[in-house]
């Protein structure tokens, strides 16, 4: 069973929307999880993290997610996207049965357009 | 810092040679993963280390593939002999822990390696 499930392959969205993104993990316990950007021909930069208190996240850029514990949920959000957003996305999560490894979605690629 | 560094950028083999990727960690760093990233398979964990040992090459797929670290500031992964299916871009990660199990990974800028 897949651990880490990104549900949108891709988001056309047109510039100046909001953005949901959407992860979801599965794990009875209890989980850190991250969000990650990859830009066109470049490498996986952090956006977020949630590791515990407060489970709205901040993150660069102007994006947001909420960790949802019921629902097994971790959404990235933006209200406003801008051209430069467009970029592939990925969830991760670390769960105790994989130690210290980061295990991601499949990637939800963002398409801004104007 | 300047990040993770990887050699070359680039790379166009021919099959049948051997290929040599490398990898400088952020100084600090204790973990160093290698990834593989294709349209196909997505972005797959090869292998990865604990203070310049590895801890778990269950990703590496077939014994062509070997890795290294020999210390603290370098790492390399190596296909012997390349084929075309390893056509990929494979990137190093270094990792911060930031709480009890939970590892802040820096990617680096990965290597774009095409086997003809």
């Amino acid at each position: 069973a897949q651990s880490v499930t990104q549900l949108d392959s891709q988001v056309p969205v047109f510039e100046e929307a909001p953005v949901e993104l959407r992860c979801n993990y599965s794990s009875s316990v209890s989980v850190y999880l991250f969000w990650y950007v990859q830009y066109p021909n470049q490498g996986l930069q952090l956006l977020l993290k949630y590791l515990s208190g407060s489970t709205l996240v901040k993150g660069i850029n102007g994006f947001e997610a909420e960790f949802n514990k019921s629902q097994t949920s971790f959404h990235l959000r933006k209200p406003s996207v801008h051209i430069s957003d467009t970029a592939e996305y990925f969830c991760a999560v670390t769960l105790p049965e994989y130690g210290n490894k980061l295990v991601f979605g499949a990637g939800t690629i963002l398409r801004v357009k104007s | 810092d300047a990040g993770v560094i990887q050699s070359p950028r680039h790379e166009v083999t021919e099959m049948g040679q051997e290929v040599t990727l490398r990898c400088k960690p952020i100084s600090g760093h204790d973990y160093l993963f290698w990834y593989r990233q294709t349209m196909m398979r997505g972005l797959e964990l090869l292998i990865y280390f604990n203070n310049n040992v590895p801890i778990d090459d269950s990703g590496m797929p077939e014994d062509r593939f070997s890795a290294k670290m020999p210390n603290a500031s370098f790492s390399t992964l190596k296909i012997q002999p390349s084929e075309p299916r390893d056509s990929a871009v494979y990137f190093c990660a270094s990792s911060l822990k930031v709480a009890d199990r939970a590892y802040e990974q820096y990617f680096g800028p990965g290597t774009r390696l095409t086997v003809t």
